[in-house]
């Protein structure tokens, strides 16, 4: 599977757009970018994933450089319940295990 | 999203005793569900895919004999820590594929102390 890059942290201001990135330089044209978030000591929760195309829902947007090498997370207007670990995960298309990296620990602050 | 459950959420046993938790798709059928293992300070890491009706496949240096899985139904796999010791403490987590989204759906996470 391709490999993901993360930066470990990050500090986003309560109210503001945060912007998480990620690097996945060998990913291949059969493989999706999800998103998930922990909350210390619960499960992950899922976020978004895409392919190549930009995507949006109820909680992040999801921006996909056009040569497929890198992503973004954002997430619109930060609050304190943002304070996680993101895990940008690159997945096979037939192969549905997922591969958790370090991630980045994102600390909202007021 | 879709919800995942685990239960127990905690339990504490004695060396030597066995443990099972079990993980259920409430919405959903789920015809693959994974387990993970987190340490603590440490990412997930994947021990093994649980498949309705089949045998579970299993990470290498995960020991199957140990950690038995069964998923008789395609809402519900357990997760059995056979002859617990110290260092199988750890916190379980579960996941059940969606298929209709392509997506896992994970649940709480159950802590697992072995005095």
């Amino acid at each position: 599977d391709a490999k993901t890059t993360q930066p470990p942290s990050m500090d986003c201001a309560e109210g503001r757009a945060a912007n998480l990135p990620c690097n996945h330089s060998t990913i291949s044209g059969n493989e999706y970018v999800y998103w998930y978030r922990q909350i210390h000591s619960q499960g992950p929760q899922y976020i978004i994933h895409g392919l190549k195309n930009n995507e949006t829902n109820e909680m992040a947007s999801l921006i996909i450089t056009e040569d497929r090498k890198s992503s973004t997370l954002i997430l619109p207007h930060a609050t304190l319940r943002d304070t996680a670990v993101y895990y940008c995960i690159v997945r096979v298309r037939n192969d549905y295990k997922l591969s958790f990296g370090a991630g980045t620990t994102v600390t909202v602050r007021a | 999203g879709a919800v995942v459950s685990q239960h127990p959420s905690r339990v504490i046993c004695k060396s030597g005793t066995s443990v099972k938790i079990e993980c259920r798709s409430l919405d959903f059928q789920a015809t693959t569900m994974f387990w993970y293992r987190q340490f603590p300070k440490q990412s997930l890491m994947l021990m093994a895919t649980s498949n309705e009706g089949s045998k579970a496949t299993y990470e290498q240096g995960v020991e199957k004999d140990k950690f038995l899985i069964n998923h008789a139904s395609l809402t519900l796999s357990t997760l059995t820590v056979t002859s617990a010791h110290p260092e199988d403490s750890s916190f379980y987590i579960c996941s059940a594929r969606d298929p209709l989204w392509d997506t896992q759906y994970f649940g709480p996470g159950t802590r697992l102390t072995v005095l």
